[in-house]
Protein backbone atom coordinates (compact mmCIF):
# COMPACT_ATOMS: atom_id res chain seq x y z
CA UNK A 1 0.00 0.00 0.00
CA UNK A 2 1.65 3.44 -1.29
CA UNK A 3 1.17 6.30 1.62
CA UNK A 4 -0.04 8.21 -1.25
CA UNK A 5 -3.31 7.60 -2.10
CA UNK A 6 -3.83 7.96 -6.07
CA UNK A 7 -7.49 5.94 -7.90
CA UNK A 8 -6.11 3.08 -10.21
CA UNK A 9 -7.33 4.04 -13.11
CA UNK A 10 -9.51 6.96 -14.77
CA UNK A 11 -10.68 7.04 -18.20
CA UNK A 12 -12.15 9.50 -20.79
CA UNK A 13 -12.79 10.41 -24.39
CA UNK A 14 -10.58 12.64 -26.71
CA UNK A 15 -11.04 16.58 -25.72
CA UNK A 16 -12.73 15.22 -22.31
CA UNK A 17 -10.74 16.75 -18.87
CA UNK A 18 -10.25 14.33 -16.56
CA UNK A 19 -8.48 14.60 -12.76
CA UNK A 20 -6.32 12.60 -10.99
CA UNK A 21 -6.37 12.84 -7.39
CA UNK A 22 -3.84 12.20 -5.07
CA UNK A 23 -4.35 11.98 -1.40
CA UNK A 24 -1.65 12.01 1.33
CA UNK A 25 -1.58 12.72 4.92
CA UNK A 26 -0.21 15.65 7.49
CA UNK A 27 2.64 13.35 8.19
CA UNK A 28 3.73 14.73 4.07
CA UNK A 29 1.34 16.56 1.79
CA UNK A 30 -0.37 18.11 4.62
CA UNK A 31 2.59 19.07 6.31
CA UNK A 32 3.57 21.26 3.46
CA UNK A 33 5.80 19.35 1.11
CA UNK A 34 5.16 19.86 -2.50
CA UNK A 35 3.60 17.76 -5.04
CA UNK A 36 5.18 16.66 -8.53
CA UNK A 37 3.79 14.38 -11.16
CA UNK A 38 5.11 12.26 -13.72
CA UNK A 39 4.07 10.35 -16.79
CA UNK A 40 4.95 7.15 -17.37
CA UNK A 41 4.88 5.38 -21.06
CA UNK A 42 6.06 1.81 -20.79
CA UNK A 43 9.44 0.96 -22.18
CA UNK A 44 10.34 4.85 -21.03
CA UNK A 45 11.61 6.78 -18.54
CA UNK A 46 9.14 8.47 -16.53
CA UNK A 47 8.75 12.14 -17.50
CA UNK A 48 8.29 14.99 -14.68
CA UNK A 49 5.16 16.71 -15.98
CA UNK A 50 4.25 19.06 -12.79
CA UNK A 51 6.54 20.22 -9.71
CA UNK A 52 6.08 22.08 -6.99
CA UNK A 53 2.77 21.45 -6.84
CA UNK A 54 1.52 23.43 -9.98
CA UNK A 55 4.42 24.35 -12.16
CA UNK A 56 5.23 22.78 -15.92
CA UNK A 57 8.46 22.06 -16.90
CA UNK A 58 9.28 23.61 -19.93
CA UNK A 59 7.79 21.79 -23.03
CA UNK A 60 4.88 20.06 -21.12
CA UNK A 61 1.43 21.62 -22.92
CA UNK A 62 -0.75 23.46 -20.80
CA UNK A 63 -3.35 21.10 -20.74
CA UNK A 64 -1.73 19.53 -18.10
CA UNK A 65 -2.31 21.16 -14.70
CA UNK A 66 -1.67 20.66 -11.13
CA UNK A 67 -3.71 21.77 -7.62
CA UNK A 68 -2.75 21.15 -4.01
CA UNK A 69 -5.23 21.83 -1.56
CA UNK A 70 -4.83 20.59 2.58
CA UNK A 71 -3.41 16.50 2.86
CA UNK A 72 -4.30 16.12 -1.03
CA UNK A 73 -3.14 17.67 -4.99
CA UNK A 74 -4.97 16.67 -8.34
CA UNK A 75 -4.04 16.21 -11.99
CA UNK A 76 -5.92 17.93 -14.10
CA UNK A 77 -5.60 17.12 -17.95
CA UNK A 78 -7.63 18.91 -20.49
CA UNK A 79 -8.60 18.21 -24.42
CA UNK A 80 -7.16 14.84 -23.65
CA UNK A 81 -5.01 13.22 -26.78
CA UNK A 82 -4.57 9.54 -27.56
CA UNK A 83 -1.11 10.46 -26.65
CA UNK A 84 -2.05 10.81 -22.98
CA UNK A 85 -2.82 7.42 -22.30
CA UNK A 86 0.09 6.20 -19.81
CA UNK A 87 0.53 5.61 -15.92
CA UNK A 88 0.26 8.80 -14.26
CA UNK A 89 1.89 9.09 -10.43
CA UNK A 90 2.33 11.79 -7.87
CA UNK A 91 5.54 12.38 -5.74
CA UNK A 92 6.06 13.98 -2.62
CA UNK A 93 8.36 13.52 0.78
CA UNK A 94 8.13 13.59 4.57
CA UNK A 95 9.84 14.82 7.11
CA UNK A 96 11.64 11.37 7.49
CA UNK A 97 13.75 12.42 4.04
CA UNK A 98 11.72 9.38 2.57
CA UNK A 99 10.58 10.10 -0.86
CA UNK A 100 6.37 8.69 -1.57
CA UNK A 101 4.97 7.98 -4.78
CA UNK A 102 1.45 7.27 -5.16
CA UNK A 103 0.41 3.98 -6.37
CA UNK A 104 -0.29 5.23 -10.18
CA UNK A 105 -3.50 5.98 -12.30
CA UNK A 106 -3.70 4.44 -15.67
CA UNK A 107 -5.30 6.81 -17.84
CA UNK A 108 -7.09 4.98 -20.63
CA UNK A 109 -8.39 7.12 -23.72
CA UNK A 110 -11.40 5.66 -24.85
CA UNK B 1 23.06 16.56 -23.55
CA UNK B 2 21.86 16.25 -19.76
CA UNK B 3 21.66 12.64 -18.89
CA UNK B 4 22.35 10.41 -16.57
CA UNK B 5 23.27 6.41 -17.55
CA UNK B 6 23.12 3.84 -14.92
CA UNK B 7 25.01 0.41 -14.88
CA UNK B 8 25.65 -2.55 -12.81
CA UNK B 9 22.44 -4.41 -12.57
CA UNK B 10 22.33 -8.26 -13.34
CA UNK B 11 21.29 -11.41 -11.75
CA UNK B 12 22.24 -11.83 -8.27
CA UNK B 13 21.18 -15.01 -5.22
CA UNK B 14 19.04 -13.79 -2.66
CA UNK B 15 21.40 -13.12 0.25
CA UNK B 16 24.43 -11.84 -2.10
CA UNK B 17 25.19 -8.16 -3.18
CA UNK B 18 25.75 -5.90 -6.23
CA UNK B 19 26.10 -2.23 -6.76
CA UNK B 20 24.89 -0.14 -9.06
CA UNK B 21 26.47 2.72 -10.32
CA UNK B 22 24.73 6.44 -12.17
CA UNK B 23 27.27 8.61 -13.98
CA UNK B 24 26.14 12.01 -15.15
CA UNK B 25 26.83 14.67 -17.70
CA UNK B 26 25.88 17.67 -19.68
CA UNK B 27 25.37 19.26 -16.20
CA UNK B 28 27.26 20.36 -12.91
CA UNK B 29 26.49 17.31 -11.14
CA UNK B 30 27.52 18.58 -7.50
CA UNK B 31 24.99 21.50 -7.64
CA UNK B 32 21.86 18.47 -7.42
CA UNK B 33 20.32 15.91 -5.19
CA UNK B 34 19.90 12.72 -7.01
CA UNK B 35 17.83 9.87 -5.98
CA UNK B 36 17.31 5.87 -6.82
CA UNK B 37 13.85 5.02 -7.94
CA UNK B 38 12.78 1.31 -8.65
CA UNK B 39 9.81 -0.33 -10.55
CA UNK B 40 9.17 -4.01 -9.87
CA UNK B 41 7.80 -5.76 -12.37
CA UNK B 42 3.70 -4.84 -12.75
CA UNK B 43 4.14 -2.56 -10.50
CA UNK B 44 4.25 1.41 -9.54
CA UNK B 45 7.06 3.19 -8.99
CA UNK B 46 8.96 3.06 -5.54
CA UNK B 47 11.29 5.55 -4.08
CA UNK B 48 14.66 3.77 -2.93
CA UNK B 49 16.94 6.36 -1.75
CA UNK B 50 18.50 10.09 -2.01
CA UNK B 51 21.15 11.87 -1.29
CA UNK B 52 21.75 15.70 -0.97
CA UNK B 53 24.23 17.29 -3.47
CA UNK B 54 27.03 17.91 -0.37
CA UNK B 55 25.77 14.56 1.43
CA UNK B 56 23.97 16.22 4.26
CA UNK B 57 20.84 14.46 4.08
CA UNK B 58 20.21 10.77 2.90
CA UNK B 59 17.11 8.92 3.07
CA UNK B 60 16.12 5.03 2.75
CA UNK B 61 12.95 3.84 2.51
CA UNK B 62 12.04 1.49 4.85
CA UNK B 63 11.95 -1.65 2.40
CA UNK B 64 15.78 -1.22 2.06
CA UNK B 65 16.88 0.68 5.32
CA UNK B 66 20.28 -1.20 6.65
CA UNK B 67 20.66 -3.35 3.78
CA UNK B 68 21.32 -0.54 1.14
CA UNK B 69 23.89 2.54 0.67
CA UNK B 70 23.54 5.39 -1.15
CA UNK B 71 27.11 7.36 -1.72
CA UNK B 72 28.10 9.71 -4.12
CA UNK B 73 31.62 11.16 -5.67
CA UNK B 74 31.10 14.40 -7.29
CA UNK B 75 34.66 14.28 -8.47
CA UNK B 76 33.77 11.44 -10.81
CA UNK B 77 29.93 12.96 -11.81
CA UNK B 78 28.59 9.45 -10.21
CA UNK B 79 26.29 8.12 -7.78
CA UNK B 80 26.45 4.20 -6.37
CA UNK B 81 23.95 2.08 -4.65
CA UNK B 82 25.47 -0.18 -2.66
CA UNK B 83 22.95 -3.29 -2.36
CA UNK B 84 23.50 -6.18 0.38
CA UNK B 85 21.26 -8.79 1.60
CA UNK B 86 19.12 -8.71 -1.59
CA UNK B 87 15.69 -10.39 -1.38
CA UNK B 88 13.59 -11.57 -4.19
CA UNK B 89 11.59 -8.37 -3.97
CA UNK B 90 14.39 -6.44 -4.49
CA UNK B 91 13.83 -7.27 -8.43
CA UNK B 92 12.75 -4.24 -9.99
CA UNK B 93 14.51 -1.98 -12.77
CA UNK B 94 16.28 0.66 -10.84
CA UNK B 95 16.54 3.82 -12.10
CA UNK B 96 18.85 7.09 -11.04
CA UNK B 97 17.37 10.40 -11.15
CA UNK B 98 18.00 14.34 -10.67
CA UNK B 99 16.06 16.27 -7.89
CA UNK B 100 15.87 20.12 -10.00
CA UNK B 101 15.80 22.18 -6.71
CA UNK B 102 17.03 20.56 -3.77
CA UNK B 103 16.59 17.10 -2.36
CA UNK B 104 12.78 17.41 -1.71
CA UNK B 105 12.00 18.67 -5.12
CA UNK B 106 10.85 16.71 -8.70
CA UNK B 107 12.59 14.54 -10.67
CA UNK B 108 13.58 16.10 -13.72
CA UNK B 109 16.22 14.09 -15.58
CA UNK B 110 15.95 10.63 -15.30
CA UNK B 111 18.32 7.77 -16.68
CA UNK B 112 17.06 5.01 -18.27
CA UNK B 113 17.58 2.47 -15.61
CA UNK B 114 19.30 -0.83 -14.96
CA UNK B 115 17.32 -4.51 -14.16
CA UNK B 116 18.05 -5.92 -11.12
CA UNK B 117 16.88 -9.71 -10.84
CA UNK B 118 17.00 -11.57 -7.52
CA UNK B 119 16.59 -15.29 -7.73
CA UNK B 120 18.18 -18.53 -6.81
Amino acid sequence: QSVLTQPPSVSGAPGQRVIISCTGSSSNIGAGYDVHWYQHLPGTAPKLLIYGNYNRPSGVPDRFSGSKSGTSASLAITGLQAEDEADYFCQSYDSSLSGLFGGGTKLTVL
Amino acid sequence: EVQLVESGGGLVQPGRSLRLSCVASGFTFHDYAIHWVRQAPGKGLEWVSGISRNRNSIGYADSVEGRFTISRDNAKNSLYLQMNSLRPEDTALYYCARGYSGYESGLDIWGQGTQVTVSS
